[in-house]
Parts: C-alpha cells; structure tokens; sequence
C-alpha cells in the first residue's frame, strides 16, 4: 500500500535556528497537506500543496512539493518557541480521493 | 467556519463498558467523516471512513464489531468503543470531509481512558 515516510522523527533545535523536515511517498502523490499538532492539540491544517514543483510561504514556513510530486519538505526560518510541536505531512494518491496518508510526523522542540 | 466538535474531549470508563463519541461538522456539511487513532507519540492512524447513510468503510485490522460507527447525518458522526479494553486507551480524532473545498477538518480530538 502507499506509504508516507517523513524524517526526521525528532529534532531539538536552539531558538533562532532554521528547520526542515522531509516527507517521502512510495508512490506519486495527487496533493499533499502539512498540519501541525501541539502537544495535547489536535492536527491543525497548515497548507495544501498540488502542482509539482509548487514553492509557498507562509512568513518563516516555506513548503515545496517535487518535480515528481513523490516528496515535499518544510522549511521554518529562524525557529521561535511557538514553533514547538509536531508536524505531519499528509498524501492524497490521486485526484479525487478523500483518504490522507500521514507521515509519522516530525516532533520539534526548541531550547529557549 | 469549518468548526468540526467533537464530545466528550476525554473520557475515563472502565473495562468491559461502551463508550460514545460523537463528532460534528457544526458550519458545513461533511459528505464523508474519517475516525483516526493516535497513540502517544505517533501518527495519526485512519481507523475507518464514514459516509452519510451508508456503512462505514474500515481499515484493515480495525475490528467494525469493536468499533461501531454511526452517520445518521451530514453534521453527525458517532463512533462507539464497544468492550472496551486498557489496551483501546488513546487520542482518538474525528475529520470532516467537504466537497466544497476539498479539505478534512478536524476535531480536537478524546482522549479515552480505559482502567
């Protein structure tokens, strides 16, 4: 079946500094979606990405989705404490389809 | 807009009881609403996919007998831990699904509690 693999599992960062994470299909992806879960919250939706090679920003969260539309990634800018929490990305495998694939999720905490 | 509620937000019962959580789309109406488990620490894990009328749609290794689940609407989703076991203990997250925008929305999630 299709698989979503993200990496890294964990990382600690110092305030200040940047962050990714990287999220890999096994198979192409219609669109794929990046939420963000505090602990003890529930996913929040972040950003949809659909065409291959698509580049969006949301102030220090840039996102890119690949030429092929099998991996994306995340990139946060300047990490502040507000950034804590973990980060999933979600697979669509074909236009059309409700069903998300998850990753398993980046889990980032920041020393102050 | 797109609230999605669910209730309760956590739940303590003990073992061999049922227990009800109900999830609702309170400013849209979602065509399909998604049931998903989340263990400490993991993803989420899709659990079973429920249409409007229609029997939900479950993901291999989810028992249906255990799980029970009830659209009796467009707003209303219900799922029901029938039996319920230690082991069962977790965050569990409704999604609202919507033709409109094409977007899952999702609960805040209960977190249940088996002793």
């Amino acid at each position: 079946g299709q698989q979503v693999m993200q990496i890294p599992q964990y990382q600690h960062v110092q305030e200040g500094e940047d962050f990714t994470t990287y999220c890999n299909s096994s198979t192409t992806l219609s669109n794929i979606q990046w939420y963000k879960q505090r602990p003890g919250g529930h996913p929040v939706f972040l950003i949809q990405l659909v065409k291959s090679g698509e580049v969006k920003k949301q102030k220090r969260l840039t996102f890119q989705f690949g030429e092929a539309k099998k991996n994306s990634s995340l990139h946060i800018t300047a990490t502040q404490t507000t950034d804590v929490g973990t980060y999933f990305c979600a697979g669509r495998k074909f236009q059309g389809a409700q069903k998300l694939v998850f990753g398993q999720g980046t889990r980032l905490t920041i020393n102050p | 807009g797109a609230v999605v509620s669910q209730h309760p937000s956590w739940v303590i019962c003990k073992s061999g009881t049922s227990v009800k959580i109900e999830c609702r789309s309170l400013d849209f109406q979602a065509t399909t609403m998604f049931w998903y488990r989340q263990f400490p620490k993991q993803s989420l894990m899709l659990m079973a996919t429920s249409n409007e009328g229609s029997k939900a749609t479950y993901e291999q290794g989810v028992e249906k007998d255990k799980f029970l689940i009830n659209h009796a609407s467009l707003t209303l989703s219900t799922l029901t831990v029938t039996s319920a076991h230690p082991e069962d203990s977790s965050f569990y997250i409704c999604s609202a699904f919507t033709a409109i925008s094409y977007e899952q929305y999702f609960g805040p999630g209960t977190r249940l509690t088996v002793t």
